[in-house]
């Protein structure tokens, strides 16, 4: 079945350190592959996505690549800030009759001033 | 404009009570899914809709464990004889369309605490 791994953290960084967490992902098909982060206090949101290999997802300075030769979709900024302070979560969507999104457990990050 | 709404945002009940999740999907979406974010289990699918129809419910942790749509917009999710392990915060979501390329729009969640 379809499965997401991700770097579990938690991640503690300097303001404007380089961020990276890594994602790496199994499924059937051709999935679309997203990042959604997670405020404190607050829900869900999709951060990037990207529904082809080789596209880059890009949104608030954070990218990320799909590659299919190495199955990854790693999270990338080179200068996190302390507004970037939350929960990333990596997921991906099968696409077929298979619609719902399969997550990574999280990576919580903290931004130190 | 307005987005995904889940109602109540906290939810305590005792052991063995039953209890109901209600989901305000953005206006015009056809498909709603329902998830469960959990401690020990991170973000779980438990069901989705297109229209008023789940044509899978396999997600679903138990046969304790309902939803149901009505008019292509309002959604319950019924938990009956609600045990400690239930307790996790319930997500819904909404897309324009079940196609996987469509971003899921979520609401803010309803935390559960079974006591």
């Amino acid at each position: 079945g379809d499965s997401v791994t991700q770097m579990e953290g938690p991640v503690t960084l300097s303001e404007e350190a380089c961020l990276t967490i890594n994602c790496t992902y199994t499924a059937t098909g051709y999935p679309s592959l997203f990042w959604y982060v997670q405020y404190p206090g607050e829900g869900l949101q999709l951060l990037l996505k990207a529904t082809k290999a080789d596209d880059k997802g890009s949104n608030k300075g954070f990218e990320a690549t799909y590659r299919k030769e190495t199955t990854s979709f790693h999270l990338e900024k080179g200068s996190v800030q302390v507004s970037d302070s939350a929960v990333y979560f990596c997921a991906l969507n099968s696409g077929g009759s298979n619609y719902k999104l399969t997550f990574g457990k999280g990576t919580l990050l903290t931004v130190n001033p | 404009g307005a987005g995904v709404s889940q109602s109540p945002s906290n939810k305590v009940t005792e052991k063995g009570k039953d209890v109901e999740l209600r989901c305000d999907p953005i206006s015009g979406h056809t498909a709603l899914y329902w998830y469960r974010q959990s401690l020990g289990q991170g973000l779980e699918f438990l069901i989705y809709f297109q229209g008023n129809s789940a044509p899978d419910k396999s997600g679903l942790p138990s046969d304790r464990f309902s939803a149901e749509r009505t008019g292509g917009s309002v959604s319950t999710l019924t938990i009956q004889r609600t045990q400690q392990e239930d307790s996790a915060v319930y997500l819904c979501a909404s897309s324009f369309d079940l196609a996987g390329g469509y971003e899921q729009y979520f609401g803010p969640g309803t935390r559960l605490t079974v006591t």
